[in-house]
């Protein structure tokens, strides 16, 4: 079964430096990975996919993710955090009859002033 | 823009009670589902739907049930609300089986409260 897994509950960074939110991912096949973004009470937002070609994906709001085959990994950076990061991240992954997505367990990004 | 919509942002029901949780999207999309958030446990499914009329159980389906009588809606009923279903739940759709590169989009969620 393809599975994703988020090692760190939660990450914290000050405003300015880089961000590094991590995932790695269990997949049969060529995976096809998502990262997710839930700010405080309300649902989650896409904020970029792997598919193939680049392994470096570019996303909305600044965001990138970095696909390693060789680590099975796709974290997810951010060259300098803002306070309005602040969110819940979620990695996910298709199954392969592409009806569903399966997400990892979340990690809490808080960026302080 | 696209939309997901659920018709509430937060209920608060009586153990007991029979509660329906309302979805609605416009960009007629085949697949929809409900999912369960809570604090450590990340998004778990509880049912997905692929067409109208047609239902799959998720990861957590005991005392839910779902309903889709159009292609645009989708609802979660629970039974006989439990304190134990007190939740975060958020529906979401996404376009057909087998395109496995394109996003799900989500809507606001709705925090249960069961009292």
């Amino acid at each position: 079964a393809q599975s994703v897994a988020q090692p760190e509950d939660q990450v914290n960074v000050a405003e300015g430096n880089p961000l590094t939110v991590k995932c790695t991912y269990s997949v049969s096949g060529n995976p096809y990975l998502f990262w997710y973004v839930q700010y405080p009470n309300r649902g989650l937002q896409f904020l970029l996919k792997y598919i193939t070609g680049d392994n470096l994906v570019k996303g909305s709001y600044g965001f990138e993710a970095e696909f390693n085959k060789s680590q099975t990994s796709f974290h997810l950076k951010k060259p300098s955090a803002l306070v309005s990061d602040s969110a819940l991240y979620f990695c996910a992954v298709p199954n392969n009859a592409g009806n569903m997505l399966t997400f990892g367990g979340g990690t809490r990004l808080m960026v302080k002033p | 823009d696209v939309k997901v919509t659920q018709s509430s942002r937060y209920l608060v029901k009586r153990t007991g009670e029979k509660v329906f949780l309302e979805c609605v999207q416009d960009m007629d999309h085949e697949n929809m589902f409900w999912y369960r958030q809570d604090p450590g446990l990340g998004l778990r499914l509880i049912y997905f739907s692929y067409d109208v009329k047609m239902k799959e159980k998720g990861d957590i389906p005991e005392g839910y049930s779902v309903s889709r009588e159009k292609k645009e809606r989708f609802s979660l009923i629970l039974e006989s609300a439990s304190t134990n279903q007190t939740s975060m739940y958020l529906c979401a759709s996404s376009p057909p089986p087998g395109r496995r590169n394109t996003e799900a989009f989500f809507g606001q969620g709705t925090r249960l409260t069961v009292v």
